[in-house]
């Protein structure tokens, strides 16, 4: 099956710096991937829709200035927590579509100290 | 918008069936899917179901849907402790562009 690759798989950062995770798809090219956000009592949420070539799309509630993300290519979707701080600590996830079917990557844990 | 609701928790001995039960708002979803986390990993898709179907069954995994509840069970029949998990219920948003995933079941199975 398809496979999404997230980078890195788990890191740790200083509050007030930023940080950039990547998500790629490895064997397809996907014009849209999505950015998932868990939290410790396990709820997923869906935290916004990247667009190759245009901006992204944010839920309601996602703060755009402080998640940062860029799909630069048909195989790469970047998310960048900027001035990171403990709260944003958590289990990010992406996923790509293709033709339809969602495939996950294996998420990043961030911590923040 | 779309909201999706499980119960958080289900323990089960080995061997029993699981049911794990979920409810959904958007009665336009077209497919309503299970996926399954195991510790530190990423979600792997166990099953989904169309619309327009009642039920489907694949092998140990039974899926039941009623639409008219926006009910949608999950039943794993001669539970493993390799099930231990927890499992989310998701359904397309309405865009038909992303999943809206509910909080997750822990399913702990004892032998």
């Amino acid at each position: 099956g398809a496979v999404v690759s997230q980078h890195p798989s788990r890191v740790i950062c200083k509050s007030g710096t930023s940080v950039k995770i990547e998500c790629r798809s490895l064997d397809f090219q996907a014009t849209t991937m999505f950015w998932y956000r868990q939290f410790p009592k396990k709820s997923l949420m869906l935290m916004a829709t990247s667009n190759e070539g245009s901006k992204a799309t944010y839920e309601q509630g996602v703060e755009k200035d402080k998640f940062l993300i860029n799909h630069a290519s048909l195989t790469l979707s970047t998310l960048t927590v900027t001035s990171a701080h403990p709260e944003d600590s958590s289990f990010y996830i992406c996923s790509a579509s293709n033709t339809g079917e969602l495939f996950f990557g294996e998420g990043s844990r961030l911590t923040v100290l | 918008g779309e909201d999706v609701e499980q119960s958080l928790f289900l323990s089960v001995r080995e061997g029993d069936s699981s049911v794990i039960n979920c409810t959904y708002t958007d009665s336009s979803s077209t497919y309503l899917y299970w996926y399954k986390q195991e510790p530190g990993a990423g979600l792997q898709l166990l099953t989904y179901i169309f619309s327009n179907m009642d039920m489907k069954q694949d092998q140990r995994l039974t899926v039941l849907l009623n639409k008219k509840d926006k009910h949608l069970s999950l039943r794993i029949a001669d539970t493993q402790t390799g099930d231990s998990a927890i499992y989310f219920c998701a359904e397309r948003n309405q865009a038909g562009t992303a999943l809206i995933f509910g909080k997750g079941t822990t399913l702990s199975v004892s032998s």
